[in-house]
């Protein structure tokens, strides 16, 4: 079965700081492998998605992954830190060869920004 | 993007009764819904997969006949918690998709049980 682990469940960060998230997964295969966000008392919001296309992959708000697959690992990152970022932040890998297969979230990492 | 739209956002509901949880996908025919729970500070935890016009496939450990999951029509799943206790006081959050493309979230439905 697929999983995903996220190294620390809580990151703090000064503002204008870079952002680093950590995310392995776990399988030979790479699957469809997503970043989630969510504000507190909200769904959930797509930042970025990896289908093979590219290894690196750009989402919104100035977000980016890199798929490793040498090291299992689909890192998120920012250059720059905004206080608007502080959220709970979700790796997420899908079960299926179909990004619409059922999705297995990791433990989420919480984000704080220092001022 | 497509939307997927929960209803209610809030809820609270008096122990041993049964609550409705609607999820409809506003702007595209979801063939399949997905049903998660969310505890506080924790992750997302699937609870069922459900397509339409055919049963629910529940995950290990989640008990079918208390969480009653109808996938009626290509726009609409409803989730029924029933005689529900304190103890399914929980974030609920579906996910809509169509075919093999992305599935999106509604915004949740936050479920407290006194």
């Amino acid at each position: 079965a697929q999983s995903v682990t996220q190294l620390g469940s809580h990151v703090s960060v000064s503002e204008g700081a870079l952002v680093l998230l950590r995310c392995n997964y776990s399988s030979s295969v790479p699957p469809y492998l997503f970043w989630y966000v969510q504000y507190p008392n909200q769904g959930l919001q797509l930042l970025l998605k990896y289908t093979s296309a590219a290894t690196l992959v750009k989402g919104i708000n100035g977000f980016e992954a890199e798929f490793k697959k040498s090291e299992t690992s689909f890192h998120l990152t920012k250059p720059s830190a905004h206080m608007s970022d502080a959220a709970e932040y979700f790796c997420a890998v899908s079960e299926g060869y179909s990004s619409a297969s059922k999705i297995i979230f990791g433990s989420g990492t919480r984000l704080s920004i220092r001022p | 993007g497509a939307v997927v739209s929960q209803h209610p956002s809030r809820v609270i509901c008096k122990s041993g009764t049964s609550v409705k949880i609607e999820c409809r996908s506003l702007d595209f025919q979801a063939t399949t819904m997905f049903w998660y729970r969310q505890f506080p500070k924790q992750s997302l935890m699937l609870m069922a997969t459900s397509n339409e016009g055919s049963k629910a496939t529940y995950e290990q450990g989640v008990e079918k006949d208390k969480f009653l999951i109808n996938h009626a029509s290509l726009t609409l799943s409803t989730l029924t918690v029933t005689s529900a206790h304190p103890e399914d006081s929980s974030f609920y959050i579906c996910s809509a998709a169509v075919g093999t493309s992305e599935a999106f979230f509604g915004q949740g439905t936050r479920l407290t049980v006194v």
